[in-house]
């Protein structure tokens, strides 16, 4: 399977705690995203990366949040001391660049993370 | 900023029947994508059909086709012959020419009745 892959799919935590996801892209795109999506509602953005470079973030990942990928390859969000309201359903995404562009996403199963 | 509405929170069809998901999106952009994606229940998001705006010719994909107002800043999606494996959230997104970001709506949970 070449798909993008999340890890973990579960995740239980107290609050306060501090948990980190994984995010492998499928191997030869360069864009990588990370969207939340809450019960009910649509997936929103959080941030992206164009190879190693994050190019942009959201005001929803504030500084508990963080994000990297740091060979160009794989992913990690981690955040920090988890809130009730950090509860939610994390997704990656990637997508080529270039001609092969199509302004389509290809998404992972996602990690759902569960605050007590 | 760019917001995507999609006014219908569930919706329900008959097997093999038609049915419409209505979306409206608000850009003051000219050139950008828009996109109907289905995710199925604890299964990945997938594409089901793209529109360029700049194309006049509404798109379709088998069974799945688009009415794709752009004045009107409207795009629908229409399911023919509806299958069970067709049941699922479907969300219609936005992005501009050249970054993928996208902005969700909301979703439609289409259910498919026997």
């Amino acid at each position: 399977d070449t798909g993008v892959s999340q890890n973990p799919r579960h995740k239980i935590t107290k609050r306060g705690q501090n948990v980190t996801f994984r995010c492998d892209p499928i191997s030869e795109h360069n864009r990588l995203y990370w969207y939340r999506q809450t019960l009910g509602q649509g997936p929103e953005f959080l941030t992206y990366f164009q190879n190693e470079a994050q190019l942009e973030k959201s005001r929803l990942l504030s500084d508990r949040f963080s994000a990297e990928r740091p060979k160009g390859s794989f992913s990690t969000l981690e955040i920090q001391r988890t809130e009730q309201g950090d509860s939610a359903m994390y997704l990656c995404a990637s997508s080529p660049v270039g001609q092969r562009a199509t302004g389509e996403l290809f998404f992972g199963e996602g990690s759902r993370l569960t605050v007590l | 900023a760019q917001t995507v509405t999609q006014s219908q929170p569930e919706m329900s069809v008959q097997e093999a029947e038609t049915v419409t998901l209505s979306c409206t999106y608000d850009t003051s952009e000219s050139d950008y994508y828009l996109f109907w994606y289905k995710q199925p229940p604890s299964r990945q998001m997938i594409l089901v059909i793209r529109q360029e705006a700049y194309k006049q010719q509404n798109a379709t994909e088998n069974r799945f086709s688009v009415n794709f107002q752009k004045a009107a800043k409207s795009f629908s999606l229409k399911i023919s012959d509806s299958q069970l494996g067709d049941a699922a959230m479907y969300f219609c997104a936005y992005c501009d020419f050249g970054n993928e970001k996208l902005t969700f709506g909301t979703g439609t949970r289409l259910t498919i009745i026997p």
